[in-house]
């Protein structure tokens, strides 16, 4: 199973918006709403932002939502904050019954 | 105060075992379906196994099926990873992980325990 594939790397200012992809296979990403988004400070656990494509769970901001069309979904982060700054993560369940990440995105807040 | 603690990490020489070990506090791991997610230093997450609640249905990542064995004891509220015929490639911090209420997403993560395989 090979990961699914996000860019390296986002920047954007506070305030700003951005948005980050994650694209992957009609037997992953494009075949289940099981997809969540992750997101991880340095030297921390990584932390849940967004499952079943779009929903936050408690306590997450709303400034975080989730899409998908075909076999990409996005995570957009609006109204950027300074504390937004991490590496985020995709996950998708694929029809393996296995399941599969992205290979991260560092976001930085210019 | 919903937890998950990991320990078992350390240093193994290549072939040599460990075994993992997963402590819940503040749910019934009965409960839930868990995983074991690792992520090497510097790079990003793996997936490496999951079990299902009662322990019959279990999934290992191609990288280590028929090596390591994912296993859990519900009436102890915890979840085990032991690893065996270790690669260098195996260094990395390992976390255990709740699966959610979908069943299919992350909600607890543990703070992780690091194991390095080196000669």
């Amino acid at each position: 199973q090979s990961a699914l594939t996000q860019p390296a790397s986002v920047s954007g200012s506070p305030g700003q918006s951005i948005t980050i992809s994650c694209t992957g296979a009609s037997s992953d990403v494009g075949a289940y709403n099981y997809f969540s988004w992750y997101q991880q400070h340095p030297g921390q656990a990584p932390k849940l932002m967004i499952y079943d494509v779009s929903d936050r769970p408690s306590g997450v901001s709303n400034r975080f939502s989730g899409s998908r069309s075909g076999n990409t979904a996005s995570l957009t982060i609006s109204g950027l904050q300074a504390e937004d700054e991490a590496d985020y993560y995709c996950s998708s369940y694929t029809s393996s019954s296995t399941r599969v990440f992205g290979g991260g995105t560092k976001l930085t807040v210019l | 105060q919903v937890q998950l603690v990991e320990s078992g990490g350390g240093l193994v020489k290549p072939g040599g075992s460990l075994r993992l070990s997963c402590g819940a506090s503040g749910f019934s791991l009965s409960n839930h379906y868990m995983s074991w997610i690792r992520q090497a230093p510097g790079k990003g997450l793996e997936w490496v196994s999951h079990i299902s609640s009662s322990g019959s249905t279990i999934y290992y990542a191609v990288s280590v099926k028929g090596r390591f064995t994912i296993s859990r004891d519900n009436a102890k509220n915890s979840l085990y990873l032991q690893m065996n015929s270790l690669r260098v490639e195996d260094t990395a911090v390992y976390y255990c992980a709740r699966e959610g209420g979908s069943g299919y997403d992350y909600d607890v993560w543990g703070q992780g325990t690091l194991v390095t395989v080196s000669s």
